[in-house]
This record gives structure tokens, sequence and C-alpha cells, in this order.
């Protein structure tokens, strides 16, 4: 079983500010089978990018995805109040994995 | 719009069973796989299970495997979790979410909260 460990646990940043997420996998993932979703208190989660950079329908354009093989990044140029959440990595090789989360506060 | 709706969900006791109905609307159900995934109180995502358009292919985490069997119902546009030999540890939120291609979940129900507790 691929095992994603995502980092850091939390990011405290202010709204305008930059993040930046990682997700690291135990071997490596095939770029098109990497995915991360946001979650926010009280709702279920939402898909953000597919194919580890492509991002899905209505998602702005402040999001965006990167990396290949073991190391993969979450971007959000700048934070606005809707973007302090958890988010998650997953992937499918044999089978299906999330990583633990990312949860970006408010500083 | 899309619509997943999830239910079936309580509190049971352990070693005990129940079945997780999720109701889909707004999308074409037989053309799509569909899944489940459970989040612990706290705690983050786990997948559960997953079966593709015409149930000719099943997945199971291994945490469930044996225990928990995922079918579909085409015609009713409706997606099930049987659940048997509960444990304290199934206690979860169940999402239901709709799959594109096979891989990706890109909607998802609001969930259904099952407690194992005695």
């Amino acid at each position: 079983e691929i095992v994603l460990t995502q980092s850091p646990g939390t990011l405290s940043l202010s709204p305008g500010e930059r993040a930046t997420l990682s997700c690291r996998a135990s071997q490596s993932v095939s770029s098109s089978l990497l995915a991360w979703y946001q979650q926010k208190p009280g709702q279920a989660p939402r898909l953000l990018i597919y194919g580890a950079s492509s991002r899905a329908t209505g998602i702005p354009d402040r999001f965006s995805g990167s990396g290949s093989g073991t190391d993969f990044t979450l971007t959000i140029s700048r934070l606005e109040p809707e973007d302090f959440a958890v988010y998650y990595c997953q992937q499918y090789g044999s089978s299906f994995t999330f990583g633990g989360g990312t949860k970006v506060e408010i500083k | 719009e899309v619509q997943l709706v999830e239910s079936g969900g309580g509190l049971v006791q352990p070693g005990r069973s129940v079945r997780l109905s999720c109701a889909a609307s707004g999308f074409k159900f037989d053309d799509h796989a569909m899944h489940w995934v459970r989040q612990a109180p706290g705690k983050g995502l786990e997948w559960v299970s997953s079966i593709n358009w015409n149930s000719g292919s099943l997945e199971y985490a291994d945490s469930v495997k044996g225990r928990f069997t995922v079918s579909r119902d085409n015609a009713k546009n409706s997606l099930y979790l049987q659940m048997n030999s509960l444990r304290p540890e199934d206690t979860a939120l169940y999402y239901c979410a709709k799959g594109r291609l096979w891989h990706l979940f890109d909607y998802w129900g609001q969930g259904t909260l099952v407690t194992v507790s005695s």
C-alpha cells in the first residue's frame, strides 16, 4: 500500500499570503492518479485538483498543483478567507489512499 | 445538479450489522463508479470500498475486507454498503462519492454517521 505523508500538519497564515502544502508518497505515484481535496468544517470534501495539476470544475486559479514521482505540492497563491480548511492528497495505485491532511488556519 | 444522499446510519452494538444506502440523482448513475469513504470523529479520510458501473469490479480496504459488502442497483440509482461484524473502530461518518474515471471522487454526499458502541 502506498502511504501518503502530508506536511506540515498545520499551516498558520494570514489572508493574502501564499500557502505551500506538501504530499510525499512512500513509492512512486503516477501523476495522473494524484488528487487534492478541500474540506471545510462540517462539510463534505470537495475535489480541487486531479492529475496532480488540473483544476476541477469551478476551482479558482489561485489553486495550483505540481509534482511527480513521490513529491507533490498544492499551492494557494493568495489565501482568501474561504480557503482556510483542511486539505488532503489522494492517490490510486493498487488501492486508494489519502494523506493525513494539512490544516490551513488563520494566523 | 448532482445529489448524493446517504441514509441508514445510527447507533449499533459491536458485532451487529447495518446497511447504508446512497440515493443518487442529477447524473447518469450507471455510467459511473461509486465509492464509500469514511471519516472517524476528528480524524482524516479513509477509503472504504469502490464498485464500478456494472458491479463487475469491487474493491475494499483491508480494514473492512470480509466484513463489508458494496453493491448497487442501477435501476434505482442507489448504492449500498452492507456492514457486518461491526467494531468500535468502524465508528465514522460514511460518505458516498461519485467516481470520475475510476480513481477520483468528484462529488460527495453529506454523510451518514455510524456509531458502534454497547
